[in-house]
Protein backbone atom coordinates (compact mmCIF):
# COMPACT_ATOMS: atom_id res chain seq x y z
CA UNK A 1 0.00 0.00 0.00
CA UNK A 2 1.73 2.74 -1.05
CA UNK A 3 2.13 6.21 1.17
CA UNK A 4 0.70 9.41 0.49
CA UNK A 5 2.40 10.73 -2.99
CA UNK A 6 3.24 14.07 -3.33
CA UNK A 7 4.47 15.56 -6.54
CA UNK A 8 7.22 17.46 -7.67
CA UNK A 9 9.61 17.47 -4.51
CA UNK A 10 11.29 20.34 -5.15
CA UNK A 11 9.85 23.44 -7.70
CA UNK A 12 11.22 26.23 -8.32
CA UNK A 13 9.35 29.38 -9.46
CA UNK A 14 9.94 32.56 -10.47
CA UNK A 15 7.86 35.58 -8.57
CA UNK A 16 4.58 35.90 -11.04
CA UNK A 17 4.06 32.48 -12.26
CA UNK A 18 2.04 29.77 -10.99
CA UNK A 19 2.93 26.84 -9.16
CA UNK A 20 0.72 23.83 -9.14
CA UNK A 21 1.56 20.81 -5.98
CA UNK A 22 0.07 17.55 -6.21
CA UNK A 23 -0.79 15.08 -3.96
CA UNK A 24 -2.24 11.51 -4.44
CA UNK A 25 -3.84 10.19 -0.53
CA UNK A 26 -3.25 6.70 0.44
CA UNK A 27 -5.22 4.45 -1.20
CA UNK A 28 -9.00 3.88 0.43
CA UNK A 29 -8.48 7.66 2.36
CA UNK A 30 -10.96 10.26 1.08
CA UNK A 31 -9.81 13.36 3.75
CA UNK A 32 -7.01 15.24 2.09
CA UNK A 33 -5.43 17.95 4.62
CA UNK A 34 -2.62 20.64 3.40
CA UNK A 35 0.20 22.37 5.10
CA UNK A 36 2.51 24.46 4.73
CA UNK A 37 5.50 24.83 6.56
CA UNK A 38 7.91 27.61 6.57
CA UNK A 39 12.03 27.93 7.47
CA UNK A 40 12.37 27.41 11.31
CA UNK A 41 8.69 27.36 11.73
CA UNK A 42 6.03 24.77 12.78
CA UNK A 43 3.19 22.75 10.15
CA UNK A 44 0.52 25.50 9.61
CA UNK A 45 -3.08 24.10 8.37
CA UNK A 46 -4.03 25.39 5.22
CA UNK A 47 -7.11 23.76 3.84
CA UNK A 48 -8.90 20.21 4.74
CA UNK A 49 -11.06 18.48 1.87
CA UNK A 50 -12.79 15.57 0.76
CA UNK A 51 -13.46 14.13 -2.16
CA UNK A 52 -15.16 16.91 -4.34
CA UNK A 53 -16.06 19.19 -1.40
CA UNK A 54 -13.58 22.27 0.66
CA UNK A 55 -14.54 21.64 4.35
CA UNK A 56 -12.32 23.60 6.08
CA UNK A 57 -10.09 26.42 4.60
CA UNK A 58 -9.92 28.62 7.33
CA UNK A 59 -6.17 28.34 6.96
CA UNK A 60 -5.40 29.13 3.58
CA UNK A 61 -4.63 32.75 2.27
CA UNK A 62 -7.80 34.27 0.82
CA UNK A 63 -5.97 35.19 -2.61
CA UNK A 64 -3.58 33.38 -4.76
CA UNK A 65 -4.05 30.11 -2.86
CA UNK A 66 -6.85 27.52 -4.20
CA UNK A 67 -7.23 23.61 -3.50
CA UNK A 68 -9.25 21.09 -5.01
CA UNK A 69 -9.96 17.41 -4.77
CA UNK A 70 -11.41 16.56 -7.48
CA UNK A 71 -13.51 12.71 -7.97
CA UNK A 72 -10.61 11.38 -10.24
CA UNK A 73 -6.98 11.87 -9.70
CA UNK A 74 -5.48 13.74 -6.95
CA UNK A 75 -5.22 16.76 -4.77
CA UNK A 76 -4.69 20.13 -6.15
CA UNK A 77 -2.76 23.35 -4.63
CA UNK A 78 -2.43 25.81 -6.99
CA UNK A 79 -1.02 28.96 -5.81
CA UNK A 80 -0.87 31.68 -8.82
CA UNK A 81 1.14 35.16 -8.90
CA UNK A 82 3.90 33.46 -6.36
CA UNK A 83 5.97 35.89 -4.58
CA UNK A 84 9.04 35.08 -2.48
CA UNK A 85 7.12 34.69 0.80
CA UNK A 86 5.49 31.65 -0.70
CA UNK A 87 8.93 29.68 -0.46
CA UNK A 88 8.49 26.81 2.27
CA UNK A 89 7.81 23.46 2.65
CA UNK A 90 3.80 22.01 1.59
CA UNK A 91 2.79 18.99 3.00
CA UNK A 92 -0.06 16.69 2.07
CA UNK A 93 -1.46 14.40 4.35
CA UNK A 94 -4.48 11.51 4.23
CA UNK A 95 -6.64 10.60 6.74
CA UNK A 96 -9.15 7.08 6.38
CA UNK A 97 -11.75 9.13 8.52
CA UNK A 98 -12.50 12.56 9.60
CA UNK A 99 -10.32 12.27 12.78
CA UNK A 100 -8.23 9.14 12.25
CA UNK A 101 -4.59 8.75 12.04
CA UNK A 102 -2.81 11.19 9.57
CA UNK A 103 -0.28 9.97 7.48
CA UNK A 104 2.04 12.79 5.30
CA UNK A 105 3.73 13.05 2.04
CA UNK A 106 7.31 13.84 1.37
CA UNK A 107 6.04 17.17 0.72
CA UNK A 108 6.68 19.88 -2.20
CA UNK A 109 9.64 22.45 -1.22
CA UNK A 110 8.68 25.70 -3.34
CA UNK A 111 11.34 28.04 -3.77
CA UNK A 112 10.15 31.25 -5.64
CA UNK A 113 13.35 33.57 -7.30
CA UNK B 1 -8.61 29.18 19.44
CA UNK B 2 -5.94 26.14 20.23
CA UNK B 3 -2.31 27.00 20.41
CA UNK B 4 -0.01 23.92 21.08
CA UNK B 5 3.28 24.26 22.93
CA UNK B 6 6.10 22.00 23.57
CA UNK B 7 8.99 21.55 26.19
CA UNK B 8 11.43 20.92 25.26
CA UNK B 9 12.49 22.92 21.87
CA UNK B 10 15.70 21.15 22.10
CA UNK B 11 17.56 18.19 23.85
CA UNK B 12 20.66 16.41 23.98
CA UNK B 13 21.21 13.36 25.51
CA UNK B 14 23.53 10.25 25.96
CA UNK B 15 22.29 7.11 24.22
CA UNK B 16 20.84 4.40 26.54
CA UNK B 17 18.81 7.27 28.34
CA UNK B 18 15.22 7.42 29.04
CA UNK B 19 13.57 10.60 28.63
CA UNK B 20 10.18 12.73 28.02
CA UNK B 21 9.19 15.07 26.08
CA UNK B 22 6.04 17.52 26.77
CA UNK B 23 3.25 18.88 24.90
CA UNK B 24 0.14 21.52 26.11
CA UNK B 25 -2.63 22.41 24.43
CA UNK B 26 -4.99 25.54 25.32
CA UNK B 27 -8.41 23.69 24.64
CA UNK B 28 -9.19 20.68 26.06
CA UNK B 29 -12.06 19.81 23.68
CA UNK B 30 -9.69 17.34 21.27
CA UNK B 31 -10.52 14.82 19.30
CA UNK B 32 -7.72 13.01 19.37
CA UNK B 33 -3.57 14.03 19.95
CA UNK B 34 -0.98 12.45 17.75
CA UNK B 35 2.91 12.05 17.57
CA UNK B 36 4.69 12.52 15.02
CA UNK B 37 8.41 12.71 13.97
CA UNK B 38 10.18 15.01 11.46
CA UNK B 39 13.89 14.09 10.41
CA UNK B 40 15.84 17.00 8.55
CA UNK B 41 14.01 17.70 4.79
CA UNK B 42 11.56 14.82 5.19
CA UNK B 43 7.87 14.36 5.94
CA UNK B 44 6.51 13.48 9.07
CA UNK B 45 6.36 10.17 10.13
CA UNK B 46 3.02 8.99 12.35
CA UNK B 47 4.40 7.36 15.73
CA UNK B 48 1.24 7.46 18.22
CA UNK B 49 -2.41 8.20 17.88
CA UNK B 50 -4.09 8.65 21.25
CA UNK B 51 -7.99 9.15 20.88
CA UNK B 52 -9.57 11.47 23.35
CA UNK B 53 -11.50 8.24 25.54
CA UNK B 54 -7.84 7.16 25.94
CA UNK B 55 -5.04 7.27 28.80
CA UNK B 56 -2.12 6.61 26.54
CA UNK B 57 -0.58 4.41 24.08
CA UNK B 58 2.29 2.42 23.46
CA UNK B 59 4.53 1.45 20.56
CA UNK B 60 7.73 -0.21 21.17
CA UNK B 61 9.97 2.00 23.37
CA UNK B 62 7.66 4.50 23.04
CA UNK B 63 4.71 5.67 25.46
CA UNK B 64 2.33 8.55 24.92
CA UNK B 65 0.18 9.72 27.84
CA UNK B 66 -2.88 11.75 27.45
CA UNK B 67 -4.50 14.18 30.41
CA UNK B 68 -7.34 16.36 28.08
CA UNK B 69 -8.66 17.84 31.75
CA UNK B 70 -5.07 19.35 32.25
CA UNK B 71 -4.15 19.99 28.30
CA UNK B 72 -1.24 17.39 28.44
CA UNK B 73 0.56 14.91 26.63
CA UNK B 74 3.91 12.96 27.25
CA UNK B 75 5.95 10.88 25.26
CA UNK B 76 8.24 9.21 26.41
CA UNK B 77 10.78 7.24 24.65
CA UNK B 78 13.41 4.08 26.47
CA UNK B 79 16.57 3.13 25.78
CA UNK B 80 17.36 5.86 23.57
CA UNK B 81 19.17 5.48 20.17
CA UNK B 82 21.23 7.50 17.98
CA UNK B 83 18.30 6.94 15.13
CA UNK B 84 15.85 8.39 17.31
CA UNK B 85 17.58 12.02 16.67
CA UNK B 86 14.87 14.23 14.49
CA UNK B 87 12.81 16.32 15.24
CA UNK B 88 9.46 15.07 17.20
CA UNK B 89 5.38 17.23 17.08
CA UNK B 90 2.17 16.58 18.42
CA UNK B 91 -0.37 17.25 16.94
CA UNK B 92 -4.22 17.85 18.06
CA UNK B 93 -7.21 17.28 16.27
CA UNK B 94 -9.90 19.84 17.05
CA UNK B 95 -12.15 22.43 15.53
CA UNK B 96 -15.95 21.35 14.60
CA UNK B 97 -15.58 18.02 13.57
CA UNK B 98 -11.68 17.28 14.54
CA UNK B 99 -10.63 18.26 11.03
CA UNK B 100 -8.37 20.84 12.39
CA UNK B 101 -4.91 19.53 13.52
CA UNK B 102 -3.06 22.14 15.55
CA UNK B 103 0.79 21.08 15.16
CA UNK B 104 3.41 22.67 17.89
CA UNK B 105 6.67 23.79 17.76
CA UNK B 106 8.12 20.61 17.80
CA UNK B 107 11.45 19.45 20.22
CA UNK B 108 14.56 18.46 18.52
CA UNK B 109 16.11 15.32 19.89
CA UNK B 110 19.97 15.03 19.80
CA UNK B 111 21.11 11.27 21.14
CA UNK B 112 24.66 11.04 20.99
CA UNK B 113 26.34 7.70 20.42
Amino acid sequence: NAGVMQNPRHLVRRRGQEARLRCSPMKGHSHVYWYRQLPEEGLKFMVYLQKENIIDESGMPKERFSAEFPKEGPSILRIQQVVRGDSAAYFCASSPTQTGELFFGEGSRLTVL
Amino acid sequence: KQEVTQIPAALSVPEGENLVLNCSFTDSAIYNLQWFRQDPGKGLTSLLLIQSSQREQTSGRLNASLDKSSGRSTLYIAASQPGDSATYLCAVASGNYGQNFVFGPGTRLSVLP
